[in-house]
């Protein structure tokens, strides 16, 4: 098994643009997340999701969109990329994330210029 | 706001001995489960420990061990007999409608 596969690794953007994280896991999990990592903050949850259809906001949604069509897939969309959101993503999934906790990514380091 | 508090941003160790890292959490659950996260420099998250709020015994993983104390909402990882392949960022984490993490913990283990 692949466990959770994140893509790209690294990206460099400008301001302004617009880029799509994807995520994919074949462990047939329901539970998908998407964290940033900035130092000193630990990770902070973006948006999650329960299951194929259903989204939901976390701490941190502004700039950022989901979508999850399929139980395998879990994209997240940078709308129009800031400096501020220079950081390492994370995407997360879980059989039953309360029960089991996450596996996760290798993460995607993203700078924006 | 439900929230997990790591107090400690930086501890070491020396090779072999004993370290504690602790975490508080904030809850208005009964029922809940709580996790120890490594992140090495590698950047990889690995699941260490995880703790069932319901249980009363102390969760263990080999040299990895919980001290969960419900009533003062309190979570702390010991890790017994340090070894340099310890030296990481540790995450105390609880969910709630999802995962919520602390600021983390890093560990120097020193020889």
């Amino acid at each position: 098994n692949a466990g959770v596969t994140q893509t790209p690794k690294f990206q460099v953007l400008k301001t302004g643009q617009s880029m799509t994280l994807q995520c994919a896991q074949d462990m047939n999990h329901e539970y998908m997340s998407w964290y940033r990592q900035d130092p000193g903050m630990g990770l902070r949850l973006i948006h999650y999701s329960v299951g194929a259809g259903i989204t939901d906001q976390g701490e941190v949604p502004n700039g950022y969109n989901v979508s999850r069509s399929t139980t395998e897939d879990f994209p997240l969309r940078l709308l129009s990329a800031a400096p501020s959101q220079t950081s390492v993503y994370f995407c997360a999934s879980s059989r039953e994330g309360r029960l089991y906790g996450y596996t996760f990514g290798s993460g995607t380091r993203l700078t924006v210029v | 706001a439900q929230t997990v508090t790591q107090s400690q941003p930086e501890m070491s160790v020396q090779e072999a001995e004993t370290v504690t890292l602790s975490c508080t959490y904030d809850t208005s659950e009964n029922n809940y489960y709580l996790f120890w996260y490594k992140q090495p420099p590698s950047r990889q998250m690995i699941l260490v420990i995880r703790q069932e709020a319901y249980k009363q015994q102390n969760a263990t993983e080999n040299r990895f061990s919980v001290n969960f104390q419900k009533a003062a909402k309190s979570f702390s990882l010991k890790i017994s007999d340090s070894q340099l392949g310890d030296t990481a960022m540790y995450f105390c984490a609880s969910p709630y409608n999802d995962m919520r993490f602390g600021a983390g913990t890093r560990l120097t283990v020193k020889p």
